[in-house]
């Protein structure tokens, strides 16, 4: 099935740094979600964006909905330890009703 | 507390032994989807609901089967488990249409070891 280009596979930072993962696809999405997946728990939404241009926060957390409607990212500044997990990006595709897509996801290691 | 839940969190079993994981969602979500988990995979899609009584195949279907009798339910069901299903199981509901449309909220997953 199709999937979208999620980079990169894994980091290891120092508590403190900031850290920036991106998503692209050959395909135009309508809409892009950002989720967290802690160990042992299933995804947890971090945020969404509905429009091309459209830059939204949540706490230390920012995510941009490419121009082009082909990508996105998401910015954690002053990761701290809770940080850790793995990150996916998900596009909705409304050419199949509406399914998500998933990146294979970003793993987070944070070093104290 | 608007959740998905599944059962079990964790089981292991051996190969052709019938198993159901459930999954209940209290959101009235009319859409809901199963994934696997494998490492170096990501998150694939096994079948999923847009309402009652209406499934249809993701992308790796093969062994499984579902049911959609209630809205708020939506059991995965493993008719002669195999190893290659030994797997990490996600169950996810979101609202078809409107706002908040087409955004998941996956249960806490199910590790499912067969042996």
């Amino acid at each position: 099935g199709q999937q979208l280009n999620q980079s990169p596979q894994s980091m290891f930072i120092q508590e403190g740094e900031d850290v920036s993962m991106n998503c692209t696809s050959s395909s135009i999405f309508n809409t892009w979600l950002w989720y967290k997946q802690d160990p042992g728990e299933g995804p947890v939404l971090l945020i969404a964006l509905y429009k091309a241009g459209e830059l939204t926060s949540n706490g230390r957390l920012t995510a941009q909905f490419g121009i082009t409607r082909k990508d996105s990212f998401l910015n954690i500044s002053a990761s701290i330890p809770s940080d850790v997990g793995i990150y996916f990006c998900a596009g909705v595709d409304y050419n199949q009703g509406g399914k998500l897509i998933f990146g294979q996801g970003t793993e987070l290691s944070v070093k104290p | 507390e608007a959740q998905v839940t599944q059962n079990p969190r964790y089981l292991i079993t051996v190969t052709g032994k019938k198993l159901t994981v459930t999954c209940s969602q209290n959101m009235n979500h009319e859409y809901m989807s199963w994934y696997r988990q494998d490492p170096g995979l990501g998150l694939r899609q096994i079948y999923y609901s847009m309402n009652v009584e209406v499934t249809d195949k993701g992308d790796v279907p093969e062994g499984y089967k579902v049911s959609r009798k209630e809205k708020r339910n939506f059991p995965l069901i493993l008719e002669s488990p195999s190893p290659n299903q030994t797997s990490l199981y996600f169950c996810a509901s979101s609202l078809w249409q409107g706002e908040g449309a087409n955004v998941l909220t996956f249960g806490a997953g199910s590790r499912l070891t067969v042996l």
